[in-house]
């Protein structure tokens, strides 16, 4: 099973819909956990971090249950350029590295 | 600022040879990462560095894969006798070592074994 597991997609959605996205984790001590974006043939960029207490960023929401191992991401009102891949990034528990567990990555497009 | 460099872009080479690939992170970044990805998946670790030493290498598939950071900047990532399954967008991140989560990625090498 991998540590991170995500639907890859692709979600296809006019502008203006909400979208979700969620994803899992195996590793219950793992510690921090993130959304990145990586735009086609770009290097991943941090979109946001995710809290227990859930977090927002303008039209972005994350959610994060420890309990049953499971990240959200929300995005409301899509914009054109919100088409990109979305990652889950966890950080595993148990040891002093800062190494990022990556998922396969979720594909969004935007539609016109 | 500079960003998180890489070079070369692209590196096309044969089943068998060395390749070297260089990453020159953010200026203070004391923390560097190697990753690679395949297509259609997310990256994959490779090895960390805090500062000159590796802090965790877990990721290495195998011993014909090495990276050093001799002076605590700029770092090359090794490997030897290709194969092709290493081709893959080899990355490379750096972050402030308290910027828990957060990793600066460069361009990537496009590394391709024929």
């Amino acid at each position: 099973r991998k540590e991170v597991e995500q639907d890859p997609g692709p979600f296809n959605v006019p502008e203006g819909a909400t979208v979700a996205f969620n994803c899992t984790y195996s590793n219950s001590a793992s510690q921090s956990f993130f959304w990145y974006r990586q735009d086609c043939r770009k290097e991943p960029k941090l979109l946001m971090s995710v809290y227990s207490s859930g977090n927002e960023d303008g039209r972005f929401t994350a959610q994060l249950n420890r309990a049953s191992q499971y990240i959200s991401l929300l995005i409301r009102d899509s914009k054109l350029s919100d088409s990109a891949t979305y990652l889950c990034v966890v950080i595993p528990g148990g040891g002093a590295t800062n190494k990022l567990i990556f998922g396969t990555g979720t594909l969004l497009a935007v539609q016109p | 600022g500079a960003g998180v460099s890489q070079t070369p872009s692209n590196k096309v080479t044969e089943k068998g040879k060395y390749v070297e690939l260089r990453c020159d992170p953010i200026s203070g970044h004391t923390a560097l990462y190697w990753y690679r990805q395949s297509l259609g998946q997310g990256p994959e670790f490779l090895i960390y560095f805090q500062g000159t030493g590796a802090a965790d290498d877990s990721g290495l598939p195998n011993d014909r894969f090495f990276a050093v950071r001799p002076e605590g900047s700029v770092s090359t990532l090794k490997i030897q006798r290709t194969e092709r399954g290493d081709s893959a967008v080899y990355l490379c991140a750096s972050s402030l070592i308290d910027s828990w989560g957060e990793q600066f990625f460069g361009p990537g090498t496009r590394l391709t074994v024929l």
